[in-house]
């Protein structure tokens, strides 16, 4: 099963909008409402961030959102601050005959 | 609070096998299935199994079909994954992480990472 495919890197200044594509196929992200999306600052373990394409885990700021048309997930992150610095990956169920997760190659989210 | 603690780091030469183990706490071990993912140096998340704590069962990457075992202990809610015939490219962070029986690829808790080096 190949990577979801995400842009290497994305920018934005404080307080903007930003948005990550991931993009599957119909065997991953167009079948399953089963996309997450992943933090992860430098040295530190991945944070789930969204989950189920759109939900977010208790304490997770609701500037985070996510969503999906066809085979391609969205995470937007609006109101940006520094903080969210960090690279960024999305994930989904990609099972049919057997069980099987995929992850994208990861974004690298530089806030200006 | 849930907690997934690993074991420490190891150097392994090539040809040889590693074991981490990933020890949960806070939470039913049996209740979660766990999940193991690597990332090599600079590079991204690759998925590689999960177990099922409660009945030993295990789905694998077909990538890494035949060369990764993964157990329980169910009596010390410890997790492990062995990887067998390493090479250099198998240098990663190896991280567990908890899944929900129906959430599939919601990893929710992820432990702190074992760095595995292969060289010899």
């Amino acid at each position: 099963q190949s990577a979801l495919t995400q842009p290497a890197s994305v920018s934005g200044s404080p307080g903007q909008s930003i948005t990550i594509s991931c993009t599957g196929t119909s065997s991953d992200v167009g079948s399953y409402n089963l996309v997450s999306w992943y933090q992860q600052h430098p040295g530190k373990a991945p944070k789930l961030m969204i989950y189920e394409g759109s939900k977010r885990p208790s304490g997770v700021s609701n500037r985070f959102s996510g969503s999906k048309s066809g085979n391609t997930a969205s995470l937007t992150i609006s109101g940006l601050q520094a903080e969210d610095e960090a690279d960024y990956y999305c994930c989904s169920y990609a099972g049919s005959s057997t069980f099987n997760v995929v992850f994208g190659g990861g974004t690298k989210l530089t806030v200006l | 609070q849930v907690q997934l603690v690993q074991s420490g780091a190891e150097v392994k030469k090539p040809g040889a096998s590693v074991k981490v183990s990933c020890k949960a706490s806070g939470y039913t071990f049996t209740g979660y299935y766990m999940h193991w993912v690597r990332q090599a140096p600079g590079q991204g998340l690759e998925w590689m199994g999960r177990i099922n704590p409660n009945s030993g069962g295990t789905n694998y990457a077909q990538k890494f079909q035949g060369r990764v075992t993964m157990t329980r202990d169910t009596s010390i809610s410890t997790a492990y994954m062995e990887l067998s015939r390493l090479r250099s490219d198998d240098t990663a962070v190896y991280y567990c992480a908890r899944v929900g029986i129906a959430a599939l690829a919601r990893l929710d808790y992820w432990g702190q990472g074992t760095l595995v080096t292969v060289s010899s």
